[in-house]
């Protein structure tokens, strides 16, 4: 079975720059979780969707994050502009419903120089 | 989020057992999950607890006290690819999940 899938795996972008991260949730999941994780501030929720619809994005750090959910096998997570202090890895993961185990990708490097 | 505290880092010996401990707020609690992440890589899901009690897996256990809103992780026959940060989560309310900031486990040899 496919876990989940996400792309690029590594990014390198200059400040300013557009960013769009993409995860394909496990088939049949139904919650879908976008985190980042630093070494300062360890793995964070931004938002996470049920049945495609947003449920909770008050981790989304400002209005330069976005994140959508068109179709419950694919999301994007969008920085515009993108800065410094934005470079980590973000991982996105996916349950069967809220509370149960989260499986996660394997994780977007971002590094914005 | 909900003061999910845990360890920050733990040293122990090949072969030995170490027991890595997490408590959490117990208002809205619905249960505790464990999370192995080697650097660079993604966490991988170890253990999911909901009633009080011990869960065994192999090598691993992870413990839960409900009333005392207290976790631990039991590691035996310590090995070295066991090296490796271990994330303690909480889910709440059926609709939130929070992470621990991790407990950095080094084995030697």
């Amino acid at each position: 079975d496919a876990g989940v899938i996400q792309s690029p795996r590594h990014e390198v972008t200059e400040m300013g720059q557009e960013v769009t991260l993409r995860c394909k949730p496990i088939s049949g999941h139904n919650s879908l979780f976008w985190y980042r994780q630093t070494m300062m501030r360890g793995l964070e929720l931004l938002i996470y969707f049920n049945n495609n619809v947003p449920i909770d994005d008050s981790g989304m750090p400002e209005d330069r994050f976005s994140a959508k959910m068109p179709n419950a096998s694919f999301s994007t997570l969008k920085i515009q502009p993108s800065e410094p202090r934005d470079s980590a890895v973000y991982f996105c993961a996916s349950s069967f419903f809220p509370g149960n185990t989260i499986y996660f990708g394997e994780g977007s490097w971002l590094t914005v120089v | 989020g909900q003061n999910i505290d845990q360890p920050t880092e733990m040293t122990a010996t090949e072969g030995a057992i170490v027991q890595i401990n997490c408590t959490y707020q117990t208002s809205g609690f619905n249960g505790l999950f464990w999370y192995q992440q080697h650097a660079g890589e993604a966490p991988t899901f170890l253990s999911y607890n909901v009633l009080d009690g011990l869960e065994e897996k192999g090598r691993f256990s992870s413990f839960l006290s409900r009333s005392k809103g207290y976790s631990y992780l039991l590691l035996k026959e310590l090995q070295m690819k066991d090296s490796a940060s271990y994330l303690c989560a909480a889910a709440y309310n059926f609709n939130k999940f929070y992470f621990g900031s991790g407990t950095k486990l080094n084995v030697k040899p």
